[in-house]
């Protein structure tokens, strides 16, 4: 399967945009980039996913680079509650399950 | 509308004893997942059921896990003789189909510490 980098932690301030990025150099034609975060004591929960253009959903927003080895989450507004762990996370559809594959993820710390 | 729930949400084991966790996923969700999470890591996948078959179970760690979905609907992960590297929080997720990609929904998780 293939693998995805990003940084251990990052910090943002309230009210300001974030960008969550995310490397993935051997990622395949056919895999999706999709994005999951936890939230302290939570299970994880979706937030966007995509396959070449960038997307858009009520949550965040996700830019993939033309290549596809990289991509950004972007937060536009971040609050207090979007502290959380993000997961980048690459799918394939074509296999026997949809199973998640999570790496450490980046820490999120919000600051007021 | 009720989301993938999980019980008990917190298990105090003693090494070597047995234990049972419980899923329910989303009613009508076809696909339940489970998987295991250790203290500062992210989930990993231990098996998949596709309404009542196991489909993969390449993730359980040990023939110590046993995971099963009688009836299409709750599931239930049974670890027998509790190690302490069993201590993990334990996470459900259901989706309402496979062949094309629908969100996982996940459930709070059941904290398993073994003594």
């Amino acid at each position: 399967d293939a693998k995805t980098t990003q940084p251990n932690s990052m910090e943002s301030n309230e009210e300001e945009p974030v960008h969550l990025p995310c490397n993935h150099s051997t990622i395949s034609g056919t895999d999706y980039i999709h994005w999951y975060r936890q939230l302290p004591s939570q299970g994880p929960e979706y937030v966007i996913h995509g396959l070449t253009s960038n997307v858009n959903n009520r949550m965040a927003s996700l830019a993939i680079a033309e290549d596809r080895k990289s991509s950004t989450l972007i937060l536009h507004r971040a609050t207090l509650r979007d502290a959380a762990v993000y997961y980048c996370i690459l799918l394939n559809y074509g296999g026997a399950t949809n199973k998640l594959i999570f790496g450490t993820g980046t820490l999120l710390a919000v600051q007021p | 509308g009720a989301g993938v729930s999980q019980s008990p949400r917190y298990k105090v084991a003693k090494r070597g004893q047995d234990v049972a966790l419980r899923c329910d996923p989303i009613s009508g969700h076809v696909s339940l997942f489970w998987y295991q999470q250790a203290l500062g890591q992210g989930p990993e996948f231990l098996t998949y059921f596709q309404n009542e078959a196991q489909l993969d179970k390449s993730g359980l760690p040990s023939d110590r896990f046993f995971a099963e979905r009688p009836e299409g609907s709750v599931s239930t992960l049974k670890i027998q003789r509790t190690q302490q590297e069993d201590s993990a929080v334990y996470l459900c997720a259901s989706s309402l189909v496979r062949g094309f990609y629908n969100e996982q929904f996940f459930g709070p998780g059941t904290r398993l510490t073994v003594l």
